[in-house]
């Protein structure tokens, strides 16, 4: 198993621009998650999904949409981005239903917002 | 609301000290599940332990202990002779039961270990 993989590891965008962060696990999972990680804030919740065709917005979800097809990928969707935006940003899923089990993180997308 | 707080934001200790890094969580939930994150310098995170709200034994795996105390709301993790390689970001987060709100991760803001050789 891969595991949870995250495409790209590293992205410059200008202001204004958009782009998509790709997600994808291969031990389906029905729950998958959107975080990202600031300097001295820990992690934050974006966006998550309890399965295909489910999401739902976590704590900071503003300027983030997602959509999930399929029970594989779990994409994140950047409008316009804002250097605000700049920050690491980890996807991560586990299995649903009965008692929480620790969720698997992917590796990474380091975005800078210029 | 949950919160989790890592009042420690850096530690440094040398080598084959212990080191204690102290997390403190807020809920108003009875069931909940406390875990602890390592995110090394390569930036991934990796899962270290879960513990349910209802199980309260403490967990010793290799170097690595874990201390939960209900009665002062603490979830308190010990590296005993510590090593180079411990030297990382470590994270606490605490999940509260309801599939419905997301189970999301509460994360507290991390602590820096670094140990010396």
């Amino acid at each position: 198993n891969a595991g949870v993989t995250q495409t790209p590891k590293f992205q410059v965008l200008k202001t204004g621009q958009s782009m998509t962060l790709q997600c994808a696990q291969d031990m389906n999972h029905e729950y998958m998650s959107w975080y990202r990680q600031d300097p001295g804030m820990g992690l934050r919740l974006i966006h998550y999904s309890v399965g295909a065709g489910i999401t739902d917005q976590g704590e900071v979800p503003n300027g983030y949409n997602v959509s999930r097809s399929t029970t594989e990928d779990f994409p994140l969707r950047l409008l316009s981005a804002a250097p605000s935006q700049t920050s690491v940003y980890f996807c991560a899923s586990r299995v649903s239903g009965g008692p929480v089990l620790a969720q698997f993180f992917g590796p990474g997308t380091r975005l800078t917002v210029l | 609301a949950q919160k989790v707080t890592q009042a420690q934001t850096e530690i440094s200790v040398v080598e084959k000290e212990d080191v204690t890094l102290d997390c403190v969580y807020e809920t108003r939930d009875t069931t909940y599940y406390l875990f602890w994150y390592k995110q090394p310098p390569s930036g991934e995170l990796v899962f270290l332990i879960r513990r349910n709200s209802f199980d309260e034994q403490n967990e010793i795996s290799g170097r690595y202990s874990w201390n939960f105390q209900k009665s002062t709301s603490s979830f308190n993790f010990t590296i005993t002779a510590s090593q180079v390689v411990d030297s990382a970001v470590y994270f606490c987060a605490l999940s509260e039961e309801q599939e419905t709100s997301g189970s999301r991760l509460t994360f507290g803001e991390g602590t820096q270990l670094t140990v010396n050789p």
